[in-house]
């Protein structure tokens, strides 16, 4: 039962171009939307996260932008690098009681010179 | 570097045998989360720590089982290993059992033969 729904599953990006990666929920009790960005190798980094109470957030160039009655989010990546490139993944955390992070299925992201 | 540390970083075992993972939280941080992630996936939750006793478990049998310690640091046990059991285990850790900003470990590639 996937709850969190990502797309697309591959992305090919110019470099100084925006990536642009789109995740959809289904539960409305998720409180807390992280997005991890994750090397071959390596475990997942935290990006950048927001909560449904404000519709955008951005740091440096990630931006994430937040729909609360279409259930989205989405990350946008501007000026993307070619250090950029990894698979990304947006995750949902439930409420008290259920805290667990639910993730997408991933994004492979190629920035290409 | 997040500061969760997993040990080892692989292993291969052969089916039916047990296994034993290892996770160091971050100096702080009294959840311990573990996670599997089979190649092109997203994380899948296994089972939730909070300051020693289990606070939330996925959709896995109990031949998956865990521990945390009194300094927070946990295991994961896995009997009667299944070929399907090969994954990559990702351990992550936050300063509460919210998991706001958790961190993740390089993870423990394990594989079954």
């Amino acid at each position: 039962q996937q709850q969190v729904k990502q797309s697309p599953q591959s992305l090919i990006v110019q470099k100084g171009g925006i990536s642009i990666i789109n995740c959809a929920y289904e539960n409305t009790a998720f409180d807390y939307f992280p997005w991890y960005q994750q090397f071959p190798g390596k475990g997942p980094a935290l990006l950048i996260a927001i909560r449904p109470d404000v519709s955008e957030k951005k740091e440096g160039r990630f931006t994430i932008s937040f729909n609360k009655s279409a259930k989205q989010f989405s990350l946008h990546i501007m000026d993307s690098q070619p250090g950029d490139s990894a698979t990304y993944f947006c995750a949902a955390r439930g409420n008290f009681g259920n805290e667990k992070l639910t993730f997408g299925t991933g994004t492979r992201l190629t920035i290409i010179p | 570097e997040t500061g969760v540390t997993q040990s080892p970083t692989h292993l291969i075992k052969t089916r039916g045998q047990q296994v034993t993972l290892r996770c160091s939280s971050q100096s702080g941080h009294n959840t311990v989360s573990w996670y599997q992630q089979a190649l092109g996936q997203g994380p899948q939750f296994i089972f939730q720590y909070y300051r020693e006793e289990e606070n939330g478990r996925g959709n896995f049998p109990p031949r998956f089982s865990g521990l945390q310690f009194p300094n927070y640091s946990s295991e994961l046990n896995v009997n009667a290993l299944e070929l399907d059991d090969s994954a990559l285990y990702l351990c992550a850790s936050s300063f509460s059992r919210m998991n706001t900003e958790a961190f993740f470990g390089q993870g423990t590639r394990l594989t079954v033969v």
